[in-house]
């Protein structure tokens, strides 16, 4: 089955513990990104990867790292969490070229930083 | 600057009613249109694809139309079920240099019984 799954779907932690949120996909799409999504603002994009070892800012980096070693994973590093990152978070990966573009996204994780 | 607008922000309408969800972009270069259903708490899910030569599409129930020259979209329900209650975004895919989504922040529809 088709499929962005995303771990752990909950995480309570404490501000500056380093944690890290998983994503992996496994339609060999070249494209993923991250989202967090607070209420009333809607979905914001953290960082995105159009491939391999290629990774860029998106409009609300602050705070978060990525990397992209192989194409089928993009984990999440929030090196020092603090409470303002308190949110929902989501995965996405889409097909590039003519005929893609349709972000697939995982089931989401809410991260709580105390 | 690209930006994705939608309207109403929320909707409450009884089950069986239609209703329509509004979408104005300024995106430019257009490459697509789509739009998302995402029940609370989810990941959002892909309804239909709009392209630039498109003007309406239908998925079941739901039929989106564009209008290219007055940047327009929007998604009309018919018939509406209480499983189509949630948020319902919009997002432009725009075609400037690598990819990029611009979303918009969504309609919240609640159908009631």
């Amino acid at each position: 089955e088709a499929q962005v799954t995303q771990n752990p779907r909950y995480l309570i932690t404490v501000t500056g513990k380093k944690l890290t949120v998983t994503c992996s996909q496994n339609m060999n799409h070249e494209y993923m990104s991250w989202y967090r999504q607070d209420p009333g603002l809607g979905l914001r994009q953290i960082y995105y990867s159009m491939n391999v070892e290629v990774t860029d800012k998106g409009d609300v980096p602050e705070g978060y790292k990525v990397s992209r070693k192989e194409k089928r994973n993009f984990p999440l590093i929030l090196e020092s969490p603090s409470p303002n990152q308190t949110s929902l978070y989501f995965c996405a990966s889409s097909r590039q070229g003519k005929g893609g573009g349709e972000l697939f996204f995982g089931e989401g994780s809410r991260l709580t930083v105390l | 600057k690209n930006q994705v607008e939608q309207s109403p922000q929320s909707l409450i309408i009884l089950e069986g009613k239609n209703c329509t969800l509004q979408c104005n972009y300024t995106v430019s270069p257009f490459s697509n249109l789509r739009w998302y259903k995402q029940d609370t708490g989810r990941g959002p899910v892909s309804l239909t694809i709009m392209t630039f030569s498109e003007n309406t599409k239908s998925n079941g129930r739901y039929t989106a139309t564009l209008d290219a020259d007055t940047k327009q979209s929007s998604l009309h329900i018919t018939a509406s079920q209480l499983s189509d209650s949630a948020s319902y975004i919009c997002v432009v895919r725009s075609s400037s240099g690598t990819y990029k989504y611009i979303f918009g922040t969504g309609t919240r529809l609640k159908v009631l019984a």
